[in-house]
């Protein structure tokens, strides 16, 4: 079993649409990485955070260490947003990360 | 700052040809790593570095050696490339131990584009 479970795989959403991502993960851990990955292959950090909300422009992730669930969302979606969404959590013990299969999101025009 | 850097970008190899892709970094970053990113599958560490001197096998190293002479440089070596080995191939650098700061994060080179016929 994968320890860290995307949902959904695969997002068709129309421009303008709210977007919502979800990471579940079954180990515990310090702190959640989200990565972009563009059609070309190269992967860019989002955020790294350990509790609450954090946003950045239209972005905005959410983490309840707790409940083992982490969300990204994103307002008003473009087009630009087309990529693969990776979720990666640091796991508390041994400082690694470890990472979702992640989720492909399309905005259509 | 270069950021991550990685060569080559693409790369075709025979079974049984060796080779090294490469990876610096200038951020200073103690914390270097190797990744393989497979259809379907998740990105899987293959060996990391916490500083210069000190290497250690992650989820996926047969195959693979890796050395960390210099902070700055952490080569990736195949010994005798097997088709398996196809995949795309990311080298990342961060903080020993990443905090909550906007440079705190993991910083992912261009990836290289490896197949063995």
């Amino acid at each position: 079993k994968n320890e860290v479970e995307q949902s959904p795989q695969n997002l068709t959403a129309q421009e303008g649409e709210f977007i919502t991502i979800n990471c579940s993960y079954s180990v515990g851990i310090s702190a959640l990485h989200w990565l972009q990955q563009h059609p070309g292959g190269g992967i860019v950090s989002l955020f790294m955070l350990s509790s609450g909300k954090k946003k950045h422009g239209r972005l905005i992730a959410t983490i309840n260490i707790q409940e083992k669930h982490s969300s990204l969302h994103i307002t008003a979606s473009h087009p630009r947003d087309s990529a693969v969404y990776i979720c990666a959590p640091l796991k508390g013990v041994g400082n690694q990360f470890y990472f979702g299969t992640g989720t492909s999101l399309t905005v259509i025009p | 700052n270069a950021g991550v850097t990685q060569t080559p970008k693409f790369q075709v190899l025979k079974t049984g040809q060796s080779m090294t892709l490469q990876c610096a970094q200038d951020m200073n970053h103690e914390y270097m790593s190797w990744y393989r990113q497979d259809p379907g599958m998740g990105l899987r560490l293959i060996h990391y570095s916490v500083g210069a001197g000190i290497t250690d096998q992650g989820e996926v190293p047969n195959g693979y050696n890796v050395s960390r002479s210099t902070t700055e440089d952490f080569p990736l070596r195949l010994l005798s490339a097997a088709p398996s080995q196809t995949s795309v191939y990311f080298c990342a650098s961060r903080h020993k131990t990443p905090g909550m700061g906007p440079t705190d994060t993991q910083y992912f080179g261009p990836g290289t584009r490896l197949t063995v016929l």
